[in-house]
């Protein structure tokens, strides 16, 4: 079964300071892999996904992932925080073989500092 | 764009009462899902739908029913709603299975109150 950890509950950043928010996931062969954003109240964006290709993803609002399969990991990164990005944040991860199913993480819930 | 809506933002009710939450897409999306969210447990899977009439359990189905009449409508059913269901309940659909990469879109939520 596969499966996803998002070690950090809340993290705290600064305006203008670069974030990494990190994924880890649990899948016997190459996955899809997906990130999603929550602002309060709203339904989940996708940022981004991984399902072939570059390692190094690029997503919408300035935000960038890189799988790394001798890690398992599929971290999100952005160099300069803006207000706007606080929101909570969740991995997901989904079989080739399921259906369209996705496992999705706990979440990481980022606060941005003025 | 995809567009996922859900009948009601915010919704109150009685326990014991039989509740529907509906949610249409209008992508023409083989695959419709229902999920709740809770504080701290992130999305978890309460019944997804790879076609009309056809539906597959989650990972927590119990106390709750779901029906696909037509393909841009997935409706979830609390037969007799309990306090244990006041959640945020999300709506999302996706293209079918063959389609590499197919993330799913996500309606706004609908935040139930079970009294």
């Amino acid at each position: 079964a596969q499966s996803v950890t998002q070690p950090d509950i809340h993290i705290t950043v600064s305006e203008g300071a670069s974030l990494e928010l990190r994924c880890n996931y649990s899948y016997g062969a190459t996955p899809y892999l997906f990130w999603y954003v929550q602002s309060p109240g709203q339904g989940l964006q996708l940022l981004l996904k991984y399902f072939s290709g570059d390692t190094l993803v690029q997503g919408i609002k300035g935000f960038e992932a890189e799988f790394k399969r001798s890690q398992s990991s599929f971290n999100l990164r952005k160099p300069s925080v803006h207000w706007s990005d606080a929101a909570e944040y969740f991995c997901a991860v989904g079989a080739r073989t399921n259906a369209g199913k996705s496992t999705f993480g706990d979440g990481t819930t980022l606060t941005v500092k003025p | 764009d995809v567009k996922v809506t859900q009948s009601s933002r915010y919704l109150v009710k009685r326990t014991g009462e039989k509740v529907f939450l509906e949610c249409v897409q209008d992508m023409d999306h083989e695959n419709m899902f229902w999920y709740r969210q809770d504080p701290g447990l992130g999305l978890r899977l309460i019944y997804f739908s790879y076609d009309v009439k056809m539906k597959e359990k989650g990972d927590i189905p119990e106390g709750y029913s779901v029906s696909r009449e037509k393909k841009e409508r997935f409706s979830l059913i609390l037969e007799s709603a309990s306090t244990n269901q006041t959640s945020m309940y999300l709506c999302a659909s996706s293209l079918g299975q063959g389609t590499p990469g197919n993330e799913q879109f996500f309606g706004p939520g609908t935040r139930l109150t079970v009294l």
